[in-house]
């Protein structure tokens, strides 16, 4: 059965960092890529950031970019996303989701999802 | 890059069937979407991929109830047999290089 269970969010006031854990299970973890979706309160579905199964490649949204980062350990079949310079705006629960194999000629999609992880950014 | 519009409410009653509707922007209306369920307190959960001639691939698990369709720039799910658990966010995705991960502003499903 795959799993993937977040951790790591918490209360930090603005200006502070916070580093989110998804721990994966149930799949060989170093052949998929990954993805980080967040939730505010009340609000959609936002996509956070991206990693290559290798890791070789990133991409976060443009809105994050400079502040958040991803990364992962293959070998601890767990992936990260450090959260830098928090402002009140990035309160939110923070999904680790894994994407489906890709095939060519359409389009990948978000085929398994953590519970996710609270973070709340106030002083 | 491909946007995707979404109702932000439906319902329907109990036993009755009913379509939810995710548009795809102009110039991007041969895309597949994705359907996403999230049921109130829980993380997203994959339904499944609706492509543009109508063919769907759902994800595991997934009830005979739930199906997809498409017409033009519109993909739909149908949810028939409607349960009280299906009282749901539903949200479509797409995904185009460069563009990465994208969602509509998700449908709120009431079941009455």
């Amino acid at each position: 059965e795959v799993q993937l269970v977040e951790s790591g969010g918490g209360l930090v006031q603005p200006g502070g960092s916070l580093r989110l854990s998804c721990a994966a299970s149930g799949f060989i973890f170093s052949s998929y890529e990954m993805n980080w979706v967040r939730q505010a309160p009340g609000k959609g579905l936002e996509w956070v950031a991206y990693i290559s199964n290798s890791g070789r490649t990133i991409y976060i949204a443009d809105s994050l970019r400079g502040r958040f980062s991803i990364s992962r350990d293959n070998t601890k079949n767990s992936l990260f996303l450090q959260l830098n310079s928090l402002r009140v705006e990035d309160t939110a629960i923070y999904y680790c989701a894994r994407f489906d194999p890709p095939v060519p000629g359409t389009i990948r999609v978000l085929d398994y999802w953590g519970q996710g992880t609270l973070v709340t950014v106030s002083s | 890059q491909p946007g995707l519009t979404q109702s932000p409410s439906a319902s329907a009653s109990l036993g009755a069937s009913v379509k939810l509707t995710c548009t795809l922007s102009s110039g991007h209306t041969s895309h597949a979407i994705a359907w996403h369920q999230q049921q109130p307190e829980k993380g997203p959960r994959y339904l499944m991929k609706v492509n543009s001639d109508g063919s769907h691939n759902k994800g595991d698990d997934i009830p005979d109830r739930f199906s997809g369709s498409s017409s033009g720039a519109e993909r739909y799910l149908i949810i028939s047999s409607l349960q009280s658990e299906d009282e749901a966010d539903y949200y479509c995705q797409t995904w185009g290089s460069g563009v990465h991960v994208v969602f509509g502003g998700g449908t709120k499903l009431t079941v009455l």
